[in-house]
């Protein structure tokens, strides 16, 4: 049964400590988001990446989160430094899309991130 | 900028009712909308892709509808189940090639024994 795998399920941090969260996605799919879930904002794309290659980190705050693809099974969402604000639901999603229409894309479960 | 609006924001109903939920868009030029479920503490599931050539797509007890004329999706839910209850959120892949997906702020759906 092929799904998206996130860790860290849950994670607690002191403000100011860095927080990595990494994600496989579905063998074969060539691309992954980053979202992130609060009650104020909803679903927000943070980044979105195609055949490993960053296409849109437009959501992302740049002072503070990365996005990285070191290779095709695993995506990586840093913050440094981390900050109370920061505190949500983050998802990772992947796909297949082909350039011109889109795919069902489908998400994990979720890494849920309390700075305090 | 692509906007979507989910209305209600939440449903209540009784078991065995048929319900329709909403969502509207603001940018009709779209290659698919994708409904999801979301339970607490959960992450998204996907229940139904509609690309844009088509109108509608169904799913055992759910249909969603697509016109993108008008900017709208419905997703019907036939004979409602408590084990229906959940958020239900519609998502829209942009067209461009390149797979940019808005979601909407969900409708929160309690179905009652």
């Amino acid at each position: 049964d092929a799904r998206v795998t996130q860790t860290p399920r849950h994670k607690v941090t002191e403000m100011g400590q860095e927080v990595t969260m990494r994600c496989q996605p579905i063998l074969g799919h060539n691309t992954v988001f980053w979202y992130r879930q609060t009650m104020m904002q909803g679903l927000e794309l943070l980044a979105y990446f195609r055949n490993r290659a960053p296409l849109d980190d437009s959501g992302m705050p740049k002072d503070r989160f990365s996005a990285e693809m070191p290779d095709a099974t695993l995506a990586t969402l840093k913050i440094q430094p981390s900050e109370p604000r920061d505190s949500a639901v983050y998802f990772c999603a992947s796909g297949w899309n082909k350039g011109q229409a889109g795919n069902t894309i489908y998400f994990g479960e979720g890494s849920w991130l309390t700075v305090v | 900028k692509q906007e979507v609006t989910q209305i209600p924001a939440a449903l209540s109903v009784p078991e065995g009712e048929n319900l329709v939920l909403n969502c509207s868009f603001t940018d009709s030029a779209i290659y698919n909308l994708q409904w999801f479920r979301q339970d607490p503490g959960k992450g998204l599931t996907s229940l139904l892709l509609i690309q844009s050539s088509q109108r509608e797509q169904t799913s055992g007890r759910l249909n969603a509808s697509l016109d993108k004329s008008s900017g709208r999706s419905t997703l019907y839910i036939a004979a409602s189940q408590p084990g229906d209850s959940a958020t239900y959120l519609c998502a829209v892949h942009h067209s461009g090639g390149y797979q940019k997906v808005t979601f909407g702020t969900g409708t929160k759906l309690q179905v009652i024994p």
